[in-house]
């Protein structure tokens, strides 16, 4: 257990819905990362905080929006949902940026329709 | 262009051997970090090792240690004595110290075979 919560686990939506997904980093880290891992593009980093500003961007669409929250929390809302969306979209911490480990959480499993 | 290059999509090894999986990159940055992760089939992602383009001796972590060649630009995971927990995906990803991206590599399944 690496102390990253992720919720929900799997999510089934249709295509053009909203979803949202949250991640609570391990305790004390003030670093999120989210990557979205599907079969056809692998595994892509999508975007980072560091305490509660946003530091990196990756491949990360317009259609997806991310924040990270006082309480160092960090949500990624996917809306206008389409079926290449579908994927395990992981949330990592580390204490501060750069740092050499990152933690990963246990991944959302997401399936548009 | 930024690229990670993993070109052994599966790799089958016997049990107790060492194992190597290639990795190699391109870029013109000078300051980067390089990483290899692990993905089991129950599809968690496990940090194994870390190199920093600067550091000049090869990380090593444990029976996990990474065959850095800087002028090659690759940055080799060696697994020694492998087990049959070892059986997994395996990733390498850089981060580039300037804008903190991070791209990874397309894996490698390893099986090690009893």
């Amino acid at each position: 257990d690496s102390g990253v919560t992720q919720t929900p686990k799997h999510l089934i939506t249709a295509t053009g819905q909203r979803v949202t997904l949250r991640c609570s980093p391990r305790s004390g880290d003030l670093s999120v990362y989210w990557y979205q891992q599907s079969l056809d593009q692998g595994l892509q980093f999508l975007i980072q905080y560091y305490n509660g500003e946003e530091r990196a961007k990756g491949n990360i669409l317009e259609r997806f929006s991310a924040q990270q929250f006082p309480d160092l929390h960090s949500e990624l809302n996917l809306s206008s949902l389409e079926l290449g969306d579908s994927a395990l979209y992981f949330c990592a911490s580390s204490e501060a940026p750069r740092q050499s480990e990152q933690y990963f959480g246990p991944g959302t499993r997401l399936t548009v329709t | 262009a930024q690229k990670i290059t993993q070109t052994q999509p599966g790799m089958f090894v016997q049990e107790k051997e060492a194992v190597t999986l290639d990795c190699t990159y391109d870029t013109s940055d000078q300051s980067y970090g390089l990483f290899w992760y692990k993905q089991p089939s129950s599809g968690e992602m496990i940090f194994l090792i870390y190199q920093g383009s600067y550091d000049e001796q090869n990380a090593t972590e444990g029976r996990y240690s990474l065959n850095f060649q800087k002028a090659r630009k690759s940055a080799n995971l060696v697994i020694s004595a492998s087990q049959l927990g070892d059986s997994a995906m395996y990733f390498c990803a850089m981060r580039f110290l300037g804008d903190d991206k991070i791209i990874f590599g397309k894996g490698t399944r390893l099986h090690i075979l009893p």
